[in-house]
């Protein structure tokens, strides 16, 4: 079945650090995948998606590559704030049930 | 805020009682999910309707039953509660059928079985 696996948290940082949250995924076929972000005290909301090999997702300063040959999508932010301190899911969809699978998040703290 | 409501936002319950969660989407969204998250389970899929009809069934236990109303709200229904069950309850919808992923999330209901 399909899956999404994301690097265990907390994650700590400065502000104005880089960021990079792990993640892979195994599905058949071609699915999209999402980086959704969920802020203390609220729900998910998405950040970004890609909908093909190659694609590049952003938003608000995030970003991330599917990669297909590495089964990845991993997010990046060059310069985290005190503000993107939240919890991060990566997620797969495909078509058959129209569901979202979703990795086990990742808390992002960041310092000022 | 994303436009989908939950209630309520909190639940205190015994064990062996029987809670109702309620959903109401964005306005024009079709589609309504339940998605449970519990700290050692993650966010697990439960079932999502369609206009009505049942569309795709996740984990959900055979305790809990849901329903969207002709309306479009969607109430989840848990009975014979458990320690277990303790968790944060989500209710997301999406346009159409939701077939681009994309979907609106309220913020939660926290049931806490005592």
């Amino acid at each position: 079945g399909n899956s999404v696996t994301q690097m265990e948290g907390p994650v700590t940082l400065s502000e104005e650090a880089f960021l990079t949250i792990n993640c892979t995924y195994t599905a058949t076929g071609y699915p999209s995948l999402f980086w959704y972000v969920q802020y203390p005290g609220e729900g998910l909301q998405l950040l970004l998606k890609a909908t093909k090999a190659d694609d590049k997702g952003s938003n608000k300063g995030f970003e991330a590559t599917y990669r297909k040959e590495t089964t990845s999508f991993h997010l990046e932010k060059g310069s985290v704030q005190v503000s993107d301190s939240a919890v991060y899911f990566c997620a797969l969809h495909k078509n058959a049930g129209n569901m979202l699978t979703f990795g086990g998040g990742t808390r992002l703290m960041v310092k000022p | 805020d994303s436009g989908v409501t939950q209630t309520p936002k909190h639940l205190i319950t015994a064990t062996g009682q029987r809670v109702t969660l309620r959903c109401s989407p964005r306005s024009g969204d079709l589609s309504v999910y339940w998605y449970q998250q519990s700290l050692d389970q993650g966010l697990q899929f439960l079932i999502q309707y369609y206009n009505g009809e049942e569309r795709a069934k996740g984990n959900i236990l055979e305790r809990f039953s849901a329903q969207q109303f002709p309306d479009l709200h969607s109430e989840l229904n848990l009975s014979s509660l458990e320690l277990g069950d303790s968790a944060l309850y989500f209710c997301a919808s999406s346009p159409r059928g939701g077939n681009t992923g994309e979907l609106f999330f309220g913020e939660g209901s926290r049931l806490t079985v005592l």
